[in-house]
C-alpha cells in the first residue's frame, strides 16, 4: 500500500514560488507520481504526472530524487488563485497496488 | 468535450433510506472510479472499473454498498441502507488507461444523511 504524507498546510504570497514535498516511502516499481489540485466544492483537477527526475508543463513542475520516494510539486509565482488543496497520489492500480491519495496540502495565497 | 457528469449534485435523506448516484463518465475512457471524501479529507477510493469489471473493490463497503457498470460505460452507485457516516461527497472519475493515467473527477454528489 503505497501511503503518503504532505504537510497539512503551506502559507505563501503572491509571485512566490511554493514546494509542497509529498514522501511515499514504499512506492512501488510500476508507480506514478500524480498532483492533483482541488477548489471547494470541485473535484480534484490533475496538475502534473511524473515517473522520476523531472517533468515540466505550463502551471507546475514535478521533482523526483533518484530513490522516488519523494517528490515535490513546485508552483512558480503564485497567485490568489491557487489557493486550494493540493493531493500527491501514487499508483496506478496495477499489481493489487491502491489508489491513494493523501492528506492534501491546503495552500493558502495571501496579497 | 463533456467532462464526467455526476447526478444528483445534493441529496439529503433519513438513515435506513437507500439513495443512488449515477455517473457518466468521459467518452471512450475505459477506467471509472468511485471515491468517497469525507469533510477535510483526501478521496478515498471505493470501487474501480476497467470497462464493465470492477477490477478493485476491497475498499467498498459490501454490506450496505453496491456498484455496477453494466454495458461498460456509466455507473452506479447505491447506498442501502444508508447510515449517519456515510454523509460525505461521492467522487467519479474516469480515465483512458492504467498506465500513467490522468483521472477526471466529476463535481461530486454530496450526500447528508439525517
Amino acid at each position: 500500500l503505497a501511503k503518503t504524507t504532505q504537510p497539512i498546510s503551506m502559507d505563501s504570497y503572491e509571485g512566490q514560488e511554493v514546494n509542497i514535498t509529498c514522501s511515499h516511502n514504499n512506492i512501488a516499481t510500476n508507480d506514478y507520481i500524480t498532483w492533483y489540485q482541488q477548489f471547494p466544492s470541485q473535484g480534484p483537477r490533475f496538475i502534473i504526472q511524473g515517473y522520476k527526475t523531472k517533468v515540466t508543463n505550463e502551471v507546475a513542475s514535478l521533482f523526483i530524487p533518484a530513490d522516488r520516494k519523494s517528490s515535490t510539486l513546485s508552483l512558480p509565482r503564485v497567485s490568489l488563485s491557487d489557493t486550494a488543496v493540493y493531493y500527491c497520489l501514487v499508483g496506478v492500480g496495477a499489481a493489487g497496488n491502491k489508489l491513494t491519495f493523501g492528506g492534501g496540502t491546503r495552500v493558502l495565497v495571501k496579497p | 468535450e463533456a467532462g464526467v457528469v455526476q447526478s444528483p449534485r445534493y441529496k439529503i435523506i433519513e438513515k435506513k433510506q437507500p439513495v443512488a448516484f449515477w455517473c457518466n463518465p468521459i467518452s471512450g475512457h475505459n477506467t471509472l472510479y468511485w471515491y468517497r471524501q469525507n469533510l477535510g479529507q483526501g478521496p478515498e477510493l471505493l470501487i474501480r472499473y476497467e470497462n464493465e469489471e470492477a477490477v478493485d473493490d476491497s475498499q467498498l463497503p459490501k454490506d450496505r454498498f453496491s456498484a455496477e457498470r453494466l454495458k461498460g460505460v456509466d455507473s452506479t452507485l447505491k447506498i442501502q441502507p444508508a447510515e449517519l457516516g456515510d454523509s460525505a461527497v461521492y467522487l467519479c472519475a474516469s480515465s483512458h488507461s492504467l498506465e500513467g493515467n490522468e483521472q477526471f473527477f466529476g463535481p461530486g454528489t454530496r450526500l447528508t444523511v439525517l
